[in-house]
C-alpha cells in the first residue's frame, strides 16, 4: 500500500514566524509532488508542485524535495493569519493515470 | 472562465435513496476523478477515467457509480448500498499528455443522510 504520511498538529506559529509542514512518502517511483492548501469547508487550492531534488521557491512559499529520504517539505515565511488551513501533501506516481495519493493533512494554526 | 464545477453544494438523502452528484469541467482536461473526505482525513479516491467511456475504481468504490459518456462530465452516484455516506465529495480533473499531472478541484458537494 501507497502511502503518504503528514503530522496532522495541528502546528502552532506566531504571525511573522516561519511554519515549516512535512511529508514523507513510501514509493520510490513517485514523480510529482503537491502541496495543497484547504480551508475549512472549501476545496484543495494548488500551492506549490515540486518535481526534482531541492528547492523551489514562490514568494513566501519554498518546496523543498529529497528524493533519497522520500521526504518533502514547505515552509511559509512570514507566516500570516490568513495562512491558517489545512495543507495536504499528494504524491503522484510514475503511471500515466494522473492519479495522486494524497497525506490527510497537517493543520497550521498563525496565531496574531 | 474555465474551471470545474459541481453540484449541488448541499445534498440531503434519505435512507436507501440513490443520489446523483455532478461534476463539470470545461478545462479539456483528459482526467477526471472523485474523493471523499471525511471529517479531519485526507483524501480518499471513489472512482476515477481517463477518457470517455472507461472508468476504474479507486480504493473505496464500493457503493459508488459513475459513468463518462462526455468528456466534460463525470457524475457520480451514491447508491443505498453505500452504508455511511455523509461526507464531503470532491471532483478534480487533470491534463495527461504532456507532463506532470496537477488536479484542480472543483467546489466540493457536502452529503448528508438524514
Amino acid at each position: 500500500q501507497k502511502e503518504v504520511e503528514q503530522n496532522s498538529g495541528p502546528l502552532s506559529v506566531p504571525e511573522g514566524a516561519i511554519a515549516s509542514l512535512n511529508c514523507t512518502y513510501s514509493d520510490r517511483g513517485s514523480q510529482s509532488f503537491f502541496w495543497y492548501r484547504q480551508y475549512s469547508g472549501k476545496s484543495p487550492e494548488l500551492i506549490m508542485s515540486i518535481y526534482s531534488n531541492g528547492d523551489k521557491e514562490d514568494g513566501r512559499f519554498t518546496a523543498q524535495l529529497n528524493k533519497a529520504s522520500q521526504y518533502v517539505s514547505l515552509l511559509i515565511r512570514d507566516s500570516q493569519p490568513s495562512d491558517s488551513a489545512t495543507y495536504l501533501c499528494a504524491v503522484g506516481g510514475s503511471s500515466n493515470t494522473g492519479k495522486l495519493i494524497f497525506g490527510q493533512g497537517t493543520t497550521l494554526q498563525v496565531k496574531p | 472562465d474555465g474551471g470545474i464545477t459541481q453540484s449541488p453544494k448541499y445534498l440531503f438523502r434519505k435512507e436507501g435513496q440513490n443520489v446523483t452528484l455532478s461534476c463539470e469541467q470545461n478545462l479539456n482536461h483528459d482526467a477526471m476523478y472523485w474523493y471523499r473526505q471525511d471529517p479531519g482525513q485526507g483524501l480518499r479516491l471513489i472512482y476515477y477515467s481517463q477518457i470517455v467511456n472507461d472508468f476504474q475504481k479507486g480504493d473505496i468504490a464500493e457503493g459508488y457509480s459513475v459513468s463518462r459518456e462526455k468528456k466534460e462530465s463525470f457524475p457520480l452516484t451514491v447508491t443505498s448500498a453505500q452504508k455511511n455516506p455523509t461526507a464531503f465529495y470532491l471532483c478534480a480533473s487533470t491534463q495527461l499528455a504532456g507532463g506532470p499531472n496537477t488536479q484542480y478541484f472543483g467546489p466540493g458537494t457536502r452529503l448528508t443522510v438524514l
